[in-house]
């Protein structure tokens, strides 16, 4: 079955390093997404997607890269980690206009 | 996007229907109403979405008012695998972000 992983579950790193999260999906869409979770602010979007080679930043986008090679992934990277970027990732998934956003299962995120 | 208000909480009895308001006053004409709901630790899930007339699938309905400044989404027999946090997010036709409110948290009781 098509589905949407994210690589690792949980995270442990310290502040300073960088950081690269996978988003991997199989149903061939062409829009994907990164949010965090954080108590107290629901989702919030960093990064998105619209197809290979397109990226745009998302309300909380400091901090963080993207880049598109292939339909199948979208990486997050923090470029060097900070400690307000504690937090749980989603990353999602559309085929087109007006449908829904498949996500993934998250990652935890902890930088001391 | 326009806004939404939903209540932080609610409870409801394990069978029961569970009805979920949401306020969308500033909605325009072009802008979808989408309802995800989000259980613990999990990524949030689709459940259903409309313009102008109600909808109903296998998870649930959704009543958007004629003037469409509020919804409801109804669950008609809720269980206790449906507490969950439910976000009500207005969208405009053709845009692909979500922009997540803070939700209701719905508990259901047994």
């Amino acid at each position: 079955d098509a589905e949407i992983t994210q690589s690792p579950r949980h995270k442990i790193t310290e502040t300073g390093r960088q950081v690269t999260l996978a988003c991997h999906q199989t149903w061939n869409h062409n829009n994907m997404f990164w949010y965090r979770q954080d108590l107290g602010h629901g989702l919030r979007l960093i990064h998105y997607s619209y197809g290979v080679q397109d990226t745009n930043k998302g309300e909380v986008s400091d901090g963080y890269s993207v880049s598109r090679s292939n339909t199948e992934d979208l990486p997050l990277t923090l470029e060097s980690a900070a400690s307000s970027q504690t937090s749980v990732y989603f990353c999602a998934s559309s085929p087109d206009y007006y449908n829904e956003q498949f996500f993934g299962p998250g990652t935890r995120l902890t930088v001391l | 996007d326009a806004k939404t208000t939903q209540p932080p909480s609610m409870d409801c009895a394990e069978g029961r229907a569970a009805n979920l308001p949401c306020n969308h006053s500033t909605i325009s004409g072009n802008e979808y109403v989408y309802w995800y709901r989000q259980i613990h630790s999990q990524g949030p899930q689709y459940i259903i979405h409309g313009l102008k007339n109600n909808e109903t699938n296998e998870m649930a309905s959704l009543i958007i008012t004629e003037d469409r400044k509020s919804s409801t989404l109804i669950l008609p027999h809720a269980t206790l695998r449906d507490t969950a946090v439910y976000y009500c997010i207005v969208r405009a036709q053709g845009a692909q972000k979500l922009v997540f409110g803070q939700g209701t948290r719905l508990t259901i009781n047994p």
